[in-house]
């Protein structure tokens, strides 16, 4: 079965740090990868999404980039933190039509 | 363009109670529309789907139908449990788009 981890699970940082967020997929090949951030605990907005190793669309600009080294690695990076930086950043992955989500890492910029 | 709307929250409910948190959609074709469930603390879990005209999806007892004519996927359960508060949100594909369209989300809280 497949299996999403990302890491860490929490994160605080102070603004103008950089940052580094992993994401993993385990057990299927070649997926689709996504970056979300969710603000104030409701609504999903799509960062970034890869269908393969070195291709990234970007969806909203701002001072997040992504990666994608490995087939089943997604990486969310930044070189300066803002306070707006602040939120719940989850990956997801599909295949077909519905995407799965990991568990999530709560970042917190002071 | 595709859109997904869905009844603003919060909704809160009494244990036992029925719920329906109600899904409207625009899109071109036929999408494939999403229930997800997010608890608290927690990334998205898929809870339902449905693929085409009047498919039912289901799972845990929640249920949705897919319906053409009034463009609608409304989540619906018979019996709400405390274990079921959490933000629930609705999706689309929508042909080769590799993008799922987001609902808001409505926050579901039970109290016993």
């Amino acid at each position: 079965s497949q299996t999403i981890h990302q890491w860490p699970a929490t994160l605080v940082q102070p603004v103008g740090s950089p940052l580094s967020l992993e994401c993993t997929v385990e057990g299927t090949s070649n997926p689709n990868l996504y970056w979300y951030r969710q603000a104030a605990g409701r609504g999903l907005q799509l960062l970034f999404y890869s269908v393969g190793i070195g291709q990234i669309s970007s969806e909203v600009p701002q001072n997040l980039s992504a990666s994608r080294p490995q087939d089943r690695q997604f990486i969310l990076s930044s070189k300066k933190l803002l306070l707006s930086d602040s939120g719940f950043y989850l990956c997801a992955w599909s295949r077909q039509a519905e995407q799965y989500f990991g568990p999530g890492t709560r970042l917190t910029v002071t | 363009g595709n859109s997904v709307t869905q009844m603003e929250g919060p909704v809160t409910l009494s244990e036992e109670a029925f719920l329906t948190i109600n899904c409207t959609y625009t899109a071109t074709g036929y999408p494939s529309l999403f229930w997800y469930v997010q608890y608290p603390g927690e990334g998205l879990q898929l809870l339902l789907k449905a693929t085409k005209a009047d498919d039912k999806g289901s799972n845990k007892g929640f249920e949705a139908t897919y319906r053409k004519e009034t463009t609608s996927f409304h989540l619906e359960k018979g019996s709400v449990q405390v274990s079921d508060s959490a933000v629930y949100f609705c999706a689309l594909k929508s042909g080769n788009n590799r993008k799922l369209i987001w609902g808001l989300g409505t926050s579901l809280a039970v109290n016993p």
